[in-house]
């Protein structure tokens, strides 16, 4: 089955770059997908297919995707941000996979 | 704009059953796939199942196949989830989500969380 490792917490001073990685076999050759998710909140979807913004979400977040890593980057991080971030991807065998998930403080 | 309510959650035994909807609005139900995820207290998102747009295939986690089935009423533009031989394991907010390319979830409900507890 197919795994995705992100770091339970990252921390970044208000206004400065947040990257939060996720971590799988080869998922370079994969498409990753990101959520945001605030306390009490259902999931938003902020990067599709790898590096694209769905209508309404800040130029400030992009994605990126290469060999065994895929990095969601906050610019400019602002105390909104604060939330948990997961990436997902589809995979043959394991289907529709998601990472344990990064919690995201500004500090 | 897309909407997607949940509703049916609540406490069961376990061993019990439990039928969960979700009302779709604002898109093309019919032309859709659905999924239901989960979020147990405390953790993660797991995906549950998956309905493609027509209803031809239906996919399941394996810790739910053969308990859970995924259904859709067109006439009603609802998704369902029967949820059948519950286990304490099963206690998580319940969310319906929308397909996009059969690959990610783009927009999802507010949830409905399923306790399952003696």
């Amino acid at each position: 089955s197919y795994e995705l490792t992100q770091p339970l917490s990252v921390s970044v001073a208000l206004g400065q770059t947040a990257r939060i990685t996720c971590g799988g076999n080869n998922i370079g050759s994969k498409i990753v997908h990101w959520y945001q998710q605030k306390p009490g909140q259902a999931p938003v979807l902020v990067i599709y297919r790898d590096s694209n913004r769905p209508s309404g979400i800040p130029e400030r977040f992009s994605g990126s995707n290469s060999g065994n890593t895929a990095t969601l980057t906050i610019s400019r991080a602002q105390a909104g941000d604060e939330a948990d971030y997961y990436c997902q991807v589809w995979d043959t065998s394991t289907n529709w996979v998601f990472g344990g998930g990064t919690k995201l403080t500004v500090l | 704009q897309v909407q997607l309510v949940e509703s049916g959650g609540g406490v069961v035994q376990p061993g019990g059953s439990l039928r969960l909807s979700c009302a779709a609005s604002g898109f093309t139900f019919s032309s859709y796939g659905m999924y239901w995820v989960r979020q147990a207290p405390g953790k993660g998102l797991e995906w549950v199942a998956f309905i493609r747009y027509d209803g031809s295939n239906k996919y399941y986690a394996d810790s739910v196949k053969g308990r859970f089935t995924i259904s859709r009423d067109y006439s009603k533009n609802t998704l369902y989830l029967q949820m059948n031989s519950l286990r304490a394991e099963d206690t998580a907010v319940y969310y319906c989500a929308k397909e996009r390319g059969g690959m990610y979830f783009d927009y999802w409900g507010q949830g409905t969380l399923v306790t399952v507890s003696s």
